[in-house]
């Protein structure tokens, strides 16, 4: 069994500020951790995964995560917000299979000027 | 490349309609799977595929079908649609080697009145 838990449903920083949102998870296996982007009325793209090579990872867009084992977490970072950064970001784990995604319920993050 | 490939993009039922949400990929990825995206709920399996001929339930299978005769194609039936369908459907597909990147179609809006 797996589960994801994003705290915050809503974050809002100012332009420039450091972006900080949080993922914590469960799995009875070694996880693979993904982050989701999301844009208004758009799909889903991927920002960065871990799959158990190095623990910091770096994604698109200047943003990354470091996967704590002993902290269960995943959380995701940027140094500095960007307008164009204002979306809603979805953690999720898959549990080592490959077709069985597990989502948190997304943060939706907003930069303002 | 195409890539994953829904249709429709967006579509308007009445209540007790069915439909055929439609999904392809050219990738010849072994996994397909459907997602629905609810606000506040992050994404959720509906139901999902490791080959031609093999399907299985998620998380919220209740009021869908699918089947898998190709490994291309991977279709999301509603058999007698209710205004608790209404949502945005993702399909997803992937190969079978755990922790590669897990494609997502750019999503189907659907609303069900």
């Amino acid at each position: 069994a797996q589960s994801v838990t994003q705290l915050g449903s809503h974050v809002s920083v100012s332009e420039g500020a450091l972006v900080l949102l949080r993922c914590n998870y469960s799995s009875s296996v070694p996880p693979y951790l993904f982050w989701y982007v999301q844009y208004p009325n758009q799909g889903l793209q991927l920002l960065l995964k871990y799959t158990s090579a190095a623990t910091l990872v770096k994604g698109i867009n200047g943003f990354e995560a470091e996967f704590k084992k002993s902290e269960t977490s995943f959380h995701l970072t940027k140094p500095s917000a960007h307008m164009s950064d204002a979306a809603e970001y979805f953690c999720a784990v898959s549990g080592g299979s490959n077709y069985k995604l597990t989502f948190g319920k997304g943060t939706l993050l907003t930069v303002n000027p | 490349n195409a890539g994953v490939t829904q249709t429709p993009k967006f579509q308007v039922l009445k209540t007790g309609q069915s439909m055929t949400l439609q999904c392809a990929q050219d990738m010849n990825h072994e996994y397909m799977s459907w997602y629905r995206q609810d606000p506040g709920m992050g994404l959720r399996l509906i139901h999902y595929s490791v080959g031609a001929g093999i399907t299985d339930q998620g998380e919220v299978p209740n009021g869908y079908n699918v089947s898998r005769s190709t490994t291309e194609d991977f279709p999301l039936r509603l058999l007698s649609a209710a205004p608790s369908q209404t949502s945005v459907y993702f399909c997803a597909s992937s190969r079978e080697d755990s922790g590669n990147t897990i494609y997502f179609g750019e999503g189907s809006w659907l609303t069900v009145v």
